[in-house]
């Protein structure tokens, strides 16, 4: 069963509007989440953390353990913001931990 | 700098070749990863290593084989390469473990695109 949902795999906002990649997880610990980005061209790379607390290119993303949810958001996208964003799961693995992968979403944000 | 370094970044081969992507980091991390990356941009974990003589297979089957033999170095060969394993390879290393310090962040190399004609 898939741990880690994102519904959407593409979503396209114009510039200015507020854009918001919903992610869905099922994990019966304490749950340590991600945001990755991969801009056109770039390697993968980490946007955010949940235990971080901190925005990110203006994004931020909030652990809602009743419903199990770690949406992206921001208030005013841009152009720049365009690209591949994936959620991701951190769980134990004997003495080690996994990251457990949504599919992705691209985000598109149109002139 | 500490890095994660691929190459080739791209080839293109015929059926039957034999291929083998390099992965290199001097991170000093001791996992490694292989993520196959599809058309539709999906991210399949196809093998890791928590360290030098561990290699693990991942959740998607494949018929690549991966070799640890030194901490920085995390090859991934295919014997005989094929249409179907056309795709981006990407690599990364982490300190996933379950010490309150680590970040839990992968960090990852640039991808090789790999076309079998």
């Amino acid at each position: 069963a898939q741990r880690v949902t994102q519904p959407e795999k593409l979503l396209s906002v114009f510039k200015g509007a507020p854009v918001e990649l919903k992610c869905n997880y099922s994990y019966s610990g304490s749950p340590e989440l991600f945001w990755y980005v991969q801009y056109s061209r770039q390697r993968l790379q980490l946007l955010l953390r949940h235990i971080s607390r901190e925005s990110i290119k203006g994004f931020t993303a909030d652990l809602n353990k009743g419903e199990t949810s770690f949406h992206l958001k921001k208030p005013f996208a841009q152009e720049e913001d365009s690209a591949m964003y994936y959620c991701a799961l951190s769980e134990k693995a004997g003495n080690n931990r996994k990251l457990i992968w949504g599919l992705g979403t691209s985000l598109a944000v149109n002139p | 700098e500490a890095d994660i370094y691929q190459t080739p970044r791209y080839l293109v081969i015929g059926t039957g070749k034999k291929i083998t992507l390099e992965c290199s980091q001097t991170m000093g991390h001791d996992k490694m990863y292989w993520y196959q990356q599809d058309p539709g941009m999906e991210l399949h974990l196809i093998h890791y290593s928590y360290g030098v003589n561990s290699t693990e297979k991942g959740d998607l089957s494949s018929e690549s084989t991966v070799s640890r033999i030194r901490t920085e170095h995390f090859p991934l060969t295919l014997e005989s390469a094929r249409p179907s394993h056309t795709s981006q390879y990407l690599c990364a290393s982490s300190e996933l473990g379950l010490a309150k310090t680590n970040t839990g962040e992968l960090f990852f190399g640039e991808g090789s695109r790999l076309t079998v004609l």
